[in-house]
This record gives structure tokens, C-alpha cells and sequence, in this order.
């Protein structure tokens, strides 16, 4: 099963509203990633926040980390119709010495309205 | 720096056939991986590299052969294919940092057909 579970699958808005997705995981983690993926295309990263981080900001995104939960949720704000992606969480598995895995959670569909 | 190129972009094949899906990065990364993804499954790994000669399967490895001859390129070899394999291919790579994963650069995808 996943590492990482996204939620709601979906989320429909308006523009300018503000969308809020979830990410539960199940193992320790050293960091977890947030991505986005625009129809059609790679995933492009957004944001990585560190497991002694609990909060972490880069333009309109807003990322917190609850080690204690194994959660973390993704804040977008003043939302924007090109915001409309689906948006990935992703955790790293250890093996060895070294994290040679990232693991991708299903995802959460974004669909801003203009 | 043109980054992650995969190729070809689009690619059908019969049931049986085998074909290399390519995968090149110009920013010396150690680590390259390559993911499956279906819909409503999310991405999944199929195989990863932390370097040139060392490979290791994910969770999705059969059907799937990977090699790492150089830093740059990591093919992925359909052996055979199956209707099993219709999918959107991405390949990633990035530093390998000890203690923790970075960031992962991803290719524009192949969309694979069998037939």
C-alpha cells in the first residue's frame, strides 16, 4: 500500500478561495515532499518540508508537518485557476545508509474555477 | 541544462514485444528511478539507482529490467510487453544525500499502449 495517503481525492473551488489538502503516512520520515502535476505532464516539485520542521512557507503555499500524527497538510492560498493540478505528497523509505526511495501518495485532484 | 528527457513521447506496441523506454539527465545525478502511473493509482516505482552499476527493484519491478552503465542514463527494457504494462512511464532522478531524499527532477512521461 501507499507510504502516503492524500485527502480529499478531490476539491473543487473558486478562485481566490483557499484549498487545503491532506497527507497521512505511515513510517518515520526524515522529510516530506509535496509535488504538482499539471494534466499531462511530470510532476514538478513544490516543497520539501524536514521532519524537525513543523511549518514551512514559499509564496502562496503553506506546508505544516505533524510527526506525531504522520500527517501534513497543504495550505494554497488566494487560489488561481492555473493552480487546477493534481498535488502528490511523497516520503522517503529507508534502506541502508542511504534513502534511495521516495514514495508517492494517490493524489489529490484540484480544480479551481474561474 | 535540458534535465530529465525520456523518450519516445508515445509508443504502441503488440502483446509480446519488447522496446527500451530511454531516459538521459545532465545534471549528475546519482539517483534515477522510474514510475508507473494509472489512474486513480497514483505513481508507482518499478525500479532506482542510487549510482552507475547499482540498481534495486521498487514495488512494481516484474515484467520491467533496468541497467546503469553510466551516471547519465537509465533505460527501461519491456521484456515482453502485456496489456498489464498500458501506462504513463516518468522517470526522476536527483541527489542522493545520506539520511534523506532530495528533491526528484521528472521527465515529461511516455505513454505506453500494448495491444
Amino acid at each position: 500500500s501507499q507510504q502516503g495517503e492524500e485527502d480529499p481525492q478531490a476539491l473543487s473551488i473558486q478562485e481566490g478561495e483557499n484549498a487545503t489538502m491532506n497527507c497521512s503516512y505511515k513510517t518515520s520520515i526524515n522529510n516530506l515532499q509535496w509535488y504538482r502535476q499539471n494534466s499531462g505532464r511530470g510532476l514538478v516539485h513544490l516543497i520539501l518540508i524536514r521532519s524537525n520542521e513543523r511549518e514551512k512557507h514559499s509564496g502562496r503555499l503553506r506546508v505544516t508537518l505533524d510527526t506525531s500524527k504522520k500527517s501534513s497538510s497543504l495550505l494554497i492560498t488566494a487560489s488561481r485557476a492555473a493552480d487546477t493540478a493534481s498535488y502528490f505528497c511523497a516520503t522517503p523509505s529507508r534502506r541502508g545508509t542511504s534513502y534511495g526511495k521516495l514514495t508517492f501518495g494517490q493524489g489529490t485532484i484540484l480544480t479551481v474555477h474561474p | 541544462n535540458a534535465g530529465v528527457t525520456q523518450t519516445p513521447k508515445f509508443q504502441v506496441l503488440k502483446t509480446g514485444q519488447s522496446m527500451t523506454l530511454q531516459c538521459a539527465q545532465d545534471m549528475n545525478h546519482e539517483y534515477m528511478s522510474w514510475y508507473r502511473q494509472d489512474p486513480g493509482m497514483g505513481l508507482r516505482l518499478i525500479h532506482y539507482s542510487v549510482g552507475a552499476g547499482i540498481t534495486d527493484q521498487g514495488e512494481v519491478p516484474n515484467g520491467y529490467n533496468v541497467s546503469r552503465s553510466t551516471t547519465e542514463d537509465f533505460p527501461l527494457r519491456l521484456l515482453s510487453a502485456a496489456p498489464s504494462q498500458t501506462s504513463v512511464y516518468f522517470c526522476a532522478s536527483s541527489y542522493v544525500l545520506t539520511g534523506t531524499t532530495d528533491t526528484q527532477y521528472f521527465g515529461p512521461g511516455t505513454r505506453l499502449t500494448v495491444l
